[in-house]
């Protein structure tokens, strides 16, 4: 237990569904991420949020839109997703860069 | 973002120390060294991190050179539990993390 929670853990959507995946902290950090990790490949970082504003997007294609409601909750809301899409999300949330950032488990996620 | 350079993998025996190597040889000053770890069908897991000065916790030690362009993630006594993806990763200022490929250690019994 890592203090972030991640809901659902396993997501099967079509192509044509909308899904949000929900990323809860309660350790008081003021950043939170979005990561992608495909197959047998390094972690891609997607989004970056400080105190609720989001200050990094790596050319995230726009059927993926996060949401940020309060430091201790992250969205990431799913539409229109292409079977290549289909990989492991995971949220993290950090407070100063001298600390350790937390990882949840993740939500693998297949696109059908 | 300044980059990592690990060896794709390692293997150790278990119950014997495990040296992981990192290469960083752009850092900035102000960078943290971090390192954490994934085992399979998890998320990076926080191990250890420093600025200059060498670091032990109760999962590892790090060793930082002094030029600061390397740095060593030492495992005491490593077990079959130790066997996961070890990322080396700089962490600037804006607090990102940025993996790379990592070094899988694989633990032999």
């Amino acid at each position: 237990e890592t203090g972030v929670t991640q809901t659902p853990r396993h997501l099967v959507m079509g192509m044509t569904n909308k899904k949000s995946l929900k990323c809860e902290q309660h350790l008081g950090h003021n950043a939170m991420y979005w990561y992608k990790q495909s197959a047998k490949k390094p972690l891609e970082l997607m989004f970056v949020y400080n105190f609720k504003e989001q200050t990094e997007n790596n050319s995230v294609p726009s059927r993926f839109s996060p949401e940020c409601p309060n430091s201790s909750h992250l969205f990431l809301h799913l539409h229109t997703l292409q079977p290549e899409d289909s990989a492991l999300y995971l949220c993290a949330s950090s407070g100063d860069r001298g600390l350790e950032a937390f990882f949840g488990q993740g939500t693998r996620l297949t696109v059908v | 973002d300044a980059k990592t350079t690990q060896p794709n993998s390692m293997e150790s025996n278990e119950e014997e120390p495990v040296h992981l190597p990192c290469n960083h040889s752009t850092i900035s000053g102000t960078d943290y060294i971090h390192w954490y770890r994934q085992l399979p069908s998890q998320g990076p897991e926080y191990v250890i991190h420093g600025l200059t000065s060498n670091v032990n916790n109760r999962m590892a030690s790090l060793a930082i050179a002094e030029d600061r362009k390397s740095s060593t993630l030492i495992l005491h006594r490593a077990t079959l539990r130790d066997a996961a993806v070890y990322y080396c990763i700089l962490r600037p200022n804006t607090g990102k993390l940025i993996f790379g490929q990592g070094t899988t250690l694989q633990v032999k019994p």
